[in-house]
């Protein structure tokens, strides 16, 4: 049952502390993705990654970062940099130019 | 900066056809991409593509800068978020980035 999961659907934290947010697909897809969602405010790239061992900023990567040691899996860490962490957190895989997306995290930062 | 554009909300009707516009002003982006959206799940693609398409009850018409989603015979049960996206070229060779609207929350009266 191929698919794209995320861990765990609802996360809660204290400010200040750092928080990684689990992605990991078993599609075989190379390029991984990570978008944030606010009201009103679409989706919104964080970072990407299009291979093993490489990632790039999107759009508001400030105060996030990634890895990728293996192709299934792109972690997304929050930072205590972040200035507003409470979002729904989105990762998506692709092939073919069409992007798969996982369920989400529900991040709230207090 | 904005540069998908697409209705903040839209309301129609049970039964009736319902429209849902987007445009865009990037001039190398050629592919538009509609998602469905239900809050807390993952983002599901409708239709995609650089020409009219269809698929079952979803029809996508399309223009250089522009793209409606139609959705046909709608439902209660089709009351959620649309998202509108762009397919543009990132840099680097290979890669590419989806750019989405802000999403249009479509209320349908029973």
């Amino acid at each position: 049952d191929g698919g794209i999961t995320q861990s765990p659907k609802y996360l809660f934290r204290k400010e200040g502390q750092n928080v990684t947010l689990s992605c990991e697909q078993n599609l075989n897809h190379d390029a991984m993705y990570w978008y944030r969602q606010d009201p009103g405010q679409g989706l919104r790239l964080i970072y990407y990654s299009q291979i093993v061992n490489d990632f790039q900023k999107g759009d508001i990567a400030e105060g996030y970062s990634v890895s990728r040691e293996k192709k299934e899996s792109f972690p997304l860490t929050v930072t205590s940099a972040q200035k507003n962490p409470t979002a729904f957190y989105l990762c998506a895989s692709s092939f073919a130019h069409e992007q798969y997306f996982g369920p989400g995290t529900r991040l709230t930062v207090t | 900066k904005d540069q998908v554009f697409q209705p903040s909300t839209v309301a129609s009707s049970e039964g009736a056809v319902v429209e849902i516009f987007c445009n865009h002003s990037v001039s190398n982006a050629y592919n538009f991409f509609w998602y469905l959206h239900f809050p807390g799940c993952a983002p599901r693609l409708l239709v995609k593509g650089s020409k009219p398409s269809q698929q079952g009850r979803y029809n996508m018409t399309y223009e250089r800068f522009s793209s409606s989603l139609l959705i046909l015979q709608v439902r209660e049960a089709d009351a959620a978020v649309y998202y509108c996206a762009i397919k543009c070229p990132y840099s680097g060779a290979g890669s590419y980035q989806l750019t989405f609207g802000k999403g249009t929350k479509l209320s349908v009266i029973p």
